[in-house]
């Protein structure tokens, strides 16, 4: 079965400091890959997703992602983080086909300290 | 566009009542999504609808739980009687499809209480 684990619950980062947040996921076949930030009180935005191709993935708000297929991994990363950053992160891995829903990780909260 | 949108934002309730919580999706999606959110489980995928057909609703956790669509710009979640533990924030995504590919578009969510 699909899943997806998130393994840190929160962490916290200094501004202007590296971000990195980490995805680990359980999938047969090729998986497709999403973050997704939640600002408090707000929806889900998507950041980044992968699909195929080129593994170092580039989002908005300066996220990029890699897709480690030996790691089965999907980390999140950022060279500098803002206070705007603080946000829940989410992770998730696609459909093994067409007409089914995204199965999310637990999620990640970020606190920036100033 | 004005996103995916959700009504009411907040719901307090007490136990036994009835709760509707209402989507629109976003103009020419033709697929809807409606998850929970709770700090125990994590966001999970309730039920979704392609073309206005509920497709899978193998997440709605029991019978009080019902969701309809009755055209392409809006959907109902209902819960009839609520319980405490329906406490959680409801999110209601759109799509273009059910296509692998699609981007999931979520709005601002319910924060359900039950008291």
């Amino acid at each position: 079965a699909q899943s997806v684990t998130q393994p840190d619950i929160h962490i916290t980062v200094s501004e202007g400091a590296s971000l990195e947040l980490r995805c680990n996921y359980s999938y047969g076949a090729t998986p497709y890959l999403f973050w997704y930030v939640q600002s408090p009180g707000q929806g889900l935005q998507l950041l980044l997703k992968y699909f195929s191709g080129d593994t170092l993935v580039q989002g908005i708000k300066g996220f990029e992602a890699e897709f480690k297929r030996s790691q089965s991994s999907f980390n999140l990363r950022k060279p500098s983080v803002h206070w705007s950053d603080a946000a829940e992160y989410f992770c998730a891995v696609g459909p093994n086909q067409a007409g089914t829903a995204l199965i999310f990780g637990k999620g990640t909260t970020l606190s920036v300290s100033s | 566009d004005a996103g995916v949108i959700q009504s009411p934002r907040h719901e307090v309730t007490e136990m036994g009542q009835e709760v509707t919580l209402r989507c629109k999706p976003i103009s020419g999606h033709n697929s809807l999504f409606w998850y929970r959110q709770t700090m125990m489980r994590g966001l999970e995928l309730l039920i979704y609808f392609n073309n206005n057909v509920p497709i899978d609703d193998s997440g709605m956790p029991e019978d009080r739980f019902s969701a309809k669509m009755p055209n392409a710009s809006f959907s109902t979640l209902k819960i009839q009687p609520s319980e405490p533990r329906d406490s959680a924030v409801y999110f209601c995504a759109s799509s273009l499809s059910t296509s692998r590919t699609d981007t999931q578009y979520f709005g601002p969510g319910t924060r359900l209480t039950v008291l």
